[in-house]
């Protein structure tokens, strides 16, 4: 079973800080990552998506990624009340079977 | 303004009566599917469409239907609905079926409950 595992959180974060999500994946055939964001009650909307190892930067958003360890992160600088939320990863596999794998999602609280 | 929409967002009903979820995106999309979010496990894809008249299952289709007769609607059916149905349900869209992963724009939701 390929799964995208990402702790649960709640993690708080004071405003200003840094805020550090991560996310580990099974299937080491995986080649794309996104990570969407979703605000209570509404629909996920994508952020950042990643494809090759390194980092990514848009914003205040930089997506890490790390295939030898299998491993994706977000970071978010200068956190804001407004990125309150729960953050989806998922992760895509065009080989085999064309999933696309979704985490549980990890929630942040960013505290004035 | 480019966006998906559901209708109904919010619907109370009762095991075994027939619904339909209309599904629909203004932005000439060639993909969209549907999927289901359940706390605990996540976001489940229902089935999805490459492209008008294209449809295939996802990874818990059953107890639903779709049709892709327009590519702008994507209607989810549940001819007998039953409790275990009762989710939060998001439609969503991308603009080809070739890279579909890419970018998917969800619609608002739909809240069901069935009793």
């Amino acid at each position: 079973q390929k799964e995208v595992e990402q702790n649960s959180g709640p993690l708080s974060v004071p405003e200003g800080a840094i805020a550090s999500l991560n996310c580990t994946y099974s299937d080491r055939g995986s080649q794309s990552f996104f990570w969407y964001r979703q605000y209570s009650g509404k629909s996920p909307e994508l952020i950042m998506s990643i494809y090759s190892n390194g980092d990514k930067e848009d914003g205040r958003f930089t997506a890490q990624l790390n295939k030898a360890s299998q491993y994706v992160s977000l970071l978010i600088r200068d956190s804001q009340p407004s990125d309150s939320a729960t953050y989806l990863c998922a992760a895509f596999n065009a080989g085999n079977n064309r999933k696309l794998i979704w985490g549980l999602g990890t929630s942040l609280a960013v505290n004035p | 303004e480019a966006q998906v929409t559901q209708n109904p967002r919010y619907l109370i009903t009762v095991t075994g009566k027939k619904l339909t979820v209309t599904c629909s995106q203004n932005m000439n999309h060639e993909y969209m599917s549907w999927y289901r979010q359940d706390p605990g496990l996540g976001l489940r894809q229902i089935y999805y469409s490459m492209n008008v008249e294209v449809t295939d299952k996802g990874d818990v289709p059953e107890g639903y239907k779709v049709s892709r007769k327009e590519k702008r609607n994507f209607p989810l059916i549940l001819e007998s609905p039953s409790p275990n149905q009762t989710s939060l349900y998001f439609c969503a869209s991308s603009l080809t079926g070739t890279r579909w992963w890419d970018t998917q724009y969800f619609g608002p939701g739909t809240r069901l409950t069935v009793l």
